[in-house]
């Protein structure tokens, strides 16, 4: 059966610092994934997806960037976190446009 | 992105009673429907989805009815029960629209008093 990893679950960071969460998918391949952000009051947003390897959209300009360096393994990284950043991540994957997404269980990160 | 406008905020039901969620989307090349519910700390998992070629599909107590004119759909849960209390969401994509995900609503969080 297909798994989605996210880790941490938690992470309180300082302004300025470095982030880097991680987020695999077990049991499928090639999979379409996504990272959202989701703010109190404010759904989800879709912040990046990819198709395949090294193929990054995004959806809204930040300061966050997305890579995806092996099949089942997105990466979401900020060389220097912003207070605006602290929000709730979600990684999420489907295997087909218009099909369930499955959702990891999220990062809660605080910039302090 | 094409918005998908969710309502109400919030809902208190009392248990056994009706709770009643809408949407209302703007994009007319949109034709997948999914509703998830998410429990806090935990990610949002798919409840119940429905395509524009049926106006309503029900699954045990949850009940999504669309309606294709309006541009609207809503979710319908009877006999709420305290465990239904959760965040819920409503979405929406195109299958059209490359893979660029879902779009949703802003959220209902719903509390089922016993």
């Amino acid at each position: 059966s297909q798994t989605i990893h996210q880790w941490p679950a938690t992470l309180v960071q300082p302004v300025g610092s470095p982030l880097s969460l991680e987020c695999t998918v077990e049991g499928t391949s090639n999979p379409n994934l996504y990272w959202y952000r989701q703010a109190a009051g404010r759904g989800l947003q879709l912040l990046f997806y990819s198709v395949g390897i090294g193929q990054i959209s995004s959806e809204v300009p930040q300061n966050l960037s997305a890579s995806r360096p092996q099949d089942r393994q997105f990466i979401l990284s900020s060389k220097k976190l912003l207070l605006s950043d602290s929000g709730f991540y979600l990684c999420a994957w489907n295997t087909q446009v218009n099909t369930e997404a499955f959702f990891g269980q999220g990062t809660r990160l605080t910039v302090v | 992105q094409q918005q998908v406008k969710q309502s109400p905020q919030s809902l208190i039901v009392q248990k056994g009673g009706i709770s009643i969620i809408n949407c209302a989307y703007e994009n007319t090349a949109f034709d997948y429907f999914p509703w998830y519910q998410q429990f806090p700390g935990k990610g949002p998992a798919l409840l119940i989805a429905i395509r524009p070629d049926v106006s309503e599909k029900k699954e045990g107590r949850f009940t999504i009815s669309f309606n294709k004119s309006a541009k609207q759909f809503s979710l319908h849960i009877m006999d709420s029960q305290p465990g239904d209390s959760a965040t819920y969401f409503c979405a929406a994509s195109d299958s059209g629209g490359g893979a660029d995900g879902l779009t949703f609503g802003k959220g209902t969080h719903l509390i089922i008093q016993p």
